[in-house]
């Protein structure tokens, strides 16, 4: 199974963009890279996913390096709300779930 | 809002009791998987159902057992309880099977003393 590495922590101002990166240099051709966030003690919620060209939707953006080793997740303009944990996930596990690692915990201060 | 609704949002029992949390997924969604969060063991894949039919599993206890009923709704029955059980009990759901995309319910709090 590929792993991720992620930063444990991050702060961004609020109204910056927050700029989250993650390392996946295991990563097979044919796996997805996932973004989940989980505010605290909700149920995690899916942000967006990629295989190897950037994508972006109404929460955030996803740049993945061309040799698609690492990612980046953008929140353009972060808000309070957006503070929470979230976990890159680039494969899935043997009996096909989402493995969550431990992931980055993002404040965002006023 | 998700669309997946889980019951009950607490539940506070004590050891060696048998408990029942139930789970609705999205409108449309035939795969329900169920997963548990604890302090130190984080979010752990415990077994998925698709349409029914028990799919996958993973880290689930014997003691632990799921099924699914043909309105799709699912249960995750916790029996012979023990202190270490008390978690957060997620139940996602997508539309296929195996799918990474899920949308995750806001989870059942079971507090075992």
């Amino acid at each position: 199974d590929a792993k991720t590495t992620q930063p444990t922590s991050m702060d961004c101002a609020e109204g910056r963009a927050a700029n989250l990166p993650c390392n996946h240099s295991t990563i097979s051709g044919n796996e997805y890279v996932y973004w989940y966030r989980q505010i605290h003690s909700q149920g995690p919620q899916y942000i967006i996913h990629g295989l190897k060209n950037n994508e972006t939707n109404e929460m955030a953006s996803l740049i993945i390096t061309e040799d698609r080793k690492s990612s980046t997740l953008i929140l353009p303009h972060a808000t309070l709300r957006d503070t929470a944990v979230y976990y890159c996930i680039s494969t899935r596990g043997s009996q096909g779930n989402l493995i969550f690692g431990k992931g980055t915990k993002l404040s965002v201060k006023p | 809002d998700s669309g997946v609704t889980q019951t009950p949002k607490h539940l506070i029992t004590a050891t060696g009791q048998r408990v029942t949390l139930r789970c609705s997924p999205r409108s449309g969604d035939l795969s329900v998987y169920w997963y548990q969060q604890s302090l130190d063991q984080g979010l752990q894949f415990l077994i998925q159902y698709y349409n029914g039919e028990e799919r996958a599993k993973g880290n689930i206890l014997e003691r632990f057992s799921a099924q699914q009923f043909p309105d799709l709704h699912s249960e995750l029955n916790l029996s012979s309880l023990e202190l270490g059980d008390s978690a957060l009990y997620f139940c996602a759901s997508s539309v296929a099977s195996g799918a990474l995309t899920q949308y995750f319910g806001p989870g059942t709090r079971l507090t075992v003393l």
